[in-house]
């Protein structure tokens, strides 16, 4: 079946810090590939989608992401962590395009 | 554009007690989604629609209904509300099949 993983439940970093945010995905083809960023108490906001082409994504936000198709992954980055990054970021695919499957989701603590 | 809302915010329902969620949403897109999200959990879908007057189950359907009458409103409903379906609710929308997904900002319920 189908599956995605986001392996860390939780990261913590220092402001200013780089940060990589993990996801591997399970599905046969080359599918859709979304991060969310969810803050406190909000909805789910868009940091940056995958369809086709480069392989390197940029986001909001200075985030960006790369499609690994070898290793079935699609990370996520940002070279400089601000304390306002700290949020809860899930991975996403579309599978079969009606619908998405999202990860477990990693929260991200950021330290001054 | 108000984007995605949803009605209301906040709800505390008893045991047994039925009540139903409102999703509105002003991009005139096909589809549309009802989520519950739990601590460790990530997003598991419940019901689905890809356009008015058609509905589709999810991963966790049992316990809830929904209808999509008019294209631009998915209302899910409890029709006997149950200790485990406290939890927060998204709603979401997506233009088409290659589109991501918009959400709304989410409803707290809590059944006691």
């Amino acid at each position: 079946a189908q599956s995605v993983t986001q392996p860390d439940i939780h990261i913590t970093v220092s402001e200013g810090a780089s940060l990589e945010l993990r996801c591997n995905y399970s599905y046969g083809a080359t599918p859709y590939l979304f991060w969310y960023v969810q803050s406190p108490g909000q909805g789910l906001q868009l940091l940056l989608k995958y369809f086709s082409g480069d392989t390197l994504v940029q986001g909001i936000k200075g985030f960006e992401a790369e499609f690994k198709r070898s290793q079935s992954s699609f990370n996520l980055r940002k070279p400089s962590v601000h304390w306002s990054d700290a949020a809860e970021y899930f991975c996403a695919v579309g599978i079969n395009t009606d619908k998405l499957i999202f990860g477990t989701g990693t929260r991200l603590q950021v330290f001054p | 554009n108000a984007g995605v809302t949803q009605t209301p915010k906040f709800r505390v329902l008893k045991t047994g007690q039925s009540m139903t969620l409102l999703c509105a949403q002003d991009m005139n897109h096909e589809y549309m989604y009802w989520y519950r999200q739990d601590p460790g959990m990530g997003l598991r879908l419940i019901h689905y629609s890809v356009g008015e007057g058609t509905t589709a189950k999810g991963e966790v359907p049992d316990g809830y209904n929904v209808s999509r009458l008019k294209k631009q409103n998915f209302l899910l409903g409890l029709e006997s509300a149950a200790p485990s379906q406290t939890s927060v609710y998204f709603c979401a929308s997506r233009r088409g099949q290659l589109y991501e997904q918009y959400f709304g900002p989410g409803t707290r319920l809590t059944v006691t």
